[in-house]
């Protein structure tokens, strides 16, 4: 049975930083791993994405520089490192798993629960 | 502003049928798979359609997907008050190295 649960979030200011989990479970590593955004009111924004193997890694412009997206095989568990962290960061993360082409990486096909960040001083 | 584009909101009644449009560019759905989801209330993101008219294992055969050019189309059919959600499309951008989804429609059943 595919298990996402994603850990971390939590009440910061802005400016800091936050590092949220993802454990997988269920699946062999051998999958790219997503986080996925949804802002109050508003629908889901990708965030970044990292290859089986940790090496490929891409992110959206409005994290890039300042979240880094890697991942611990012997783990099973993906993270997700967020800095600077703004108001506008503020969000329910979900992580998912990616499948499909390009390379693994084309939709989310199992997710998490979410964890909630909010970013306020 | 969302880089694949849906309508905001569809109605219709039980039982009838919906279509749920999402536009986009070549980079994206014109040469990528196209993919559905669907967030119920209040629970996470549920993968509906891949590869642009595949369903996983679970989902009915009410919910179908389609594609043409740089556009596709989510339908449903026999509409049923469990089916009101948001429905969201998604592909991955060549050009943006990005996963891309659609600003969300919103499902509301009569």
């Amino acid at each position: 049975q595919v298990r996402l649960v994603e850990a971390g979030g939590g009440l910061v200011q802005p400016g800091t930083s936050l590092t949220l989990s993802c454990a997988a479970s269920g699946f062999p590593t051998t999958y790219a791993v997503h986080w996925v955004r949804q802002t109050p009111g508003k629908g889901l924004e990708w965030v970044a994405v990292v290859s089986f193997g940790g090496v490929d890694y891409y992110y959206a412009d409005s994290v890039k520089g300042r979240f880094t997206i890697f991942r611990d095989n012997s783990k099973n568990t993906v993270y997700l490192e967020m800095n600077s962290l703004r108001p506008e960061d503020t969000a329910l993360y979900y992580c998912a798993r990616g499948n499909g082409p390009p390379l693994g990486r084309g939709r989310c096909d199992y997710w998490g629960q979410g964890t909630l960040v909010t970013v306020s001083s | 502003q969302s880089v694949l584009t849906q309508p905001p909101s569809v109605s219709a009644a039980p039982g009838q049928r919906v279509t749920i449009s999402c536009s986009g560019s070549s980079s994206n759905i014109g040469e990528n798979y196209v993919s559905w989801y669907q967030r119920l209330p209040r629970t996470a993101p549920k993968l509906l359609i891949f590869d642009n008219d595949n369903r996983p294992s679970g989902i009915p055969d009410r919910f179908s997907g389609s594609r043409s050019g740089t556009s596709a189309t989510l339908a449903i059919t026999g509409l049923q008050p469990g089916d009101e959600a948001d429905y969201y499309c998604g592909a991955w951008d060549s050009s943006l190295s990005a996963l891309v989804f659609g600003g969300g429609t919103e499902l509301t059943v009569l």
